[in-house]
């Protein structure tokens, strides 16, 4: 079956600093990959998502590339800020399919 | 606003002692779900229902009951609860179609289980 592996945490950075989580997956066929942000207290919220290979999504200064090749959806920013410290989750789902299969999270703390 | 509600936010009860979840959206979202979230685990899904009267079990569904009368509304029913469903619980919602897989997730359910 489908699944995914990130990156274990927790991370912990300063501000402006340069974030990476890597993220692989396992998948039958050409899977949507999708990083999900949830702050403390809250619920998930979609961050990016690519729905084929050689993708790149962005957004909030955070960028994500799909690579078929190495089957990597790895995050990344180039700086960040306080307000980034959140639990980060990689998912991914079939096409013909609407559950989301998902990383074990990432817990990342930026400090001032 | 665009949401979905969890009620209650927070839950302690006792082993046996049925209990329900309420999750309602306003979006008019045909595909509803439901997610446990454990530690190291990351999320991993109930139940889900296509539609009104359709639904069916995701990865992990024992222990556990949905139902869906409403679109709007889809239930999460613990008939006889356990300590190890002691978890932090997320209800979901997306349209079918172009946007599908844009999910929407409420603000979660911490439930403890003595």
């Amino acid at each position: 079956g489908d699944s995914v592996t990130q990156m274990e945490g927790p991370v912990t950075l300063s501000e402006e600093a340069f974030l990476t989580i890597n993220c692989t997956y396992t998948a039958t066929g050409y899977p949507s990959l999708f990083w999900y942000v949830q702050y403390p207290g809250e619920g998930l919220q979609l961050l990016l998502k690519a729905t084929k290979a050689d993708d790149k999504g962005s957004n909030k200064g955070f960028e994500a590339t799909y690579r078929k090749e190495t089957t990597s959806f790895h995050l990344e920013k180039g700086s960040v800020q306080v307000s980034d410290s959140a639990v980060y989750f990689c998912a991914l789902s079939d096409p013909g399919d609407y559950k989301l299969s998902f990383g074990a999270g990432t817990t990342v703390t930026v400090r001032a | 606003e665009a949401q979905v509600t969890q009620n209650p936010r927070y839950l302690i009860t006792v082993t046996g002692k049925k209990l329900t979840v309420t999750c309602s959206q306003n979006m008019n979202h045909e595909y509803m779900s439901w997610y446990r979230q454990d530690p190291g685990l990351g999320l991993r899904q109930i139940y889900y229902s296509m539609n009104v009267e359709v639904t069916d079990k995701g990865d992990v569904p024992e222990g556990y009951k949905v139902s869906r009368k409403e679109k709007r509304n889809f239930p999460l029913i613990l008939e006889s609860p356990s300590p190890n469903q002691t978890s932090l619980y997320f209800c979901a919602s997306s349209s079918i179609g172009p946007a599908k897989n844009i999910q929407y997730f409420g603000a979660g359910t911490r439930l403890s289980v003595l």
